[in-house]
């Protein structure tokens, strides 16, 4: 069964300072990852994703992850983070098949000192 | 208008009770998806519906059940509510068109068993 890891449960960060949040997930065959962000109080909005092609993709406020195929690791970064980023941020994975559901990691919570 | 909708937001209720939480989308999408969320365990998986005669378990849905009504409905149900069933839950919805797409999820309903 594929599975998600997130082992970065609370990152504390300066604003300006740069941001990677790793992700790695289990499945050795072809896979779609996400990156959501769930702001305080709000549902989970995608920040980006990849199905295939360039493994850099970037998405929207700046972040861009990485798919490392053989390290299967999604990573997110951010060269410059904002006191706006505080939030939660959670990795998913869906094996390339229209018979696989979506599946969450445990999620990092981001705060960020003003 | 939100995409994916839940009703109701909030609600607190006795152990014991049946309470249905319930989803309902205008986005078309075939797939939808119960998770719930909890501090430090991120969203689990506890029922998901690929049509409308399709209906799967996650990996918590014991005390839970499901109803697909409507390709746009998608209702979840605790039988007999427990304290431990306390938790954010979320509804999504997914497509599967190109078998590469993410899912979009409602507000949110704030659970609270006493």
């Amino acid at each position: 069964a594929q599975s998600v890891s997130q082992h970065n449960h609370h990152v504390i960060l300066s604003e300006a300072a740069s941001l990677e949040l790793g992700c790695n997930y289990s499945y050795g065959g072809t896979v779609n990852l996400f990156w959501y962000v769930q702001y305080p109080g709000q549902h989970l909005q995608l920040l980006l994703k990849y199905f295939s092609g360039d493994p850099l993709v970037k998405g929207i406020k700046g972040f861009e992850a990485e798919f490392i195929k053989s390290k299967f690791s999604f990573n997110l970064r951010k060269p410059s983070v904002q006191w706006s980023d505080t939030a939660e941020y959670f990795c998913a994975v869906k094996r390339d098949s229209s018979a696989s559901k979506i599946i969450f990691g445990s999620g990092t919570r981001l705060s960020i000192r003003p | 208008d939100a995409d994916v909708t839940q009703t109701p937001r909030n609600r607190i209720t006795k152990t014991g009770k049946r309470i249905m939480l319930e989803c309902s989308q205008t986005k078309g999408h075939d797939r939808m998806y119960w998770y719930r969320q909890d501090p430090g365990l991120g969203l689990r998986l506890i029922y998901y519906s690929f049509d409308v005669k399709d209906i799967n378990k996650g990996e918590i849905s014991d005390g839970y059940s499901v109803s697909r009504q409507a390709q746009a409905k998608f209702s979840l149900s605790l039988e007999s509510a427990i304290p431990n069933q306390t938790a954010l839950y979320f509804c999504a919805t997914s497509d599967t068109t190109g078998g590469n797409t993410e899912a979009f999820f409602g507000q949110g309903t704030r659970l609270t068993v006493v």
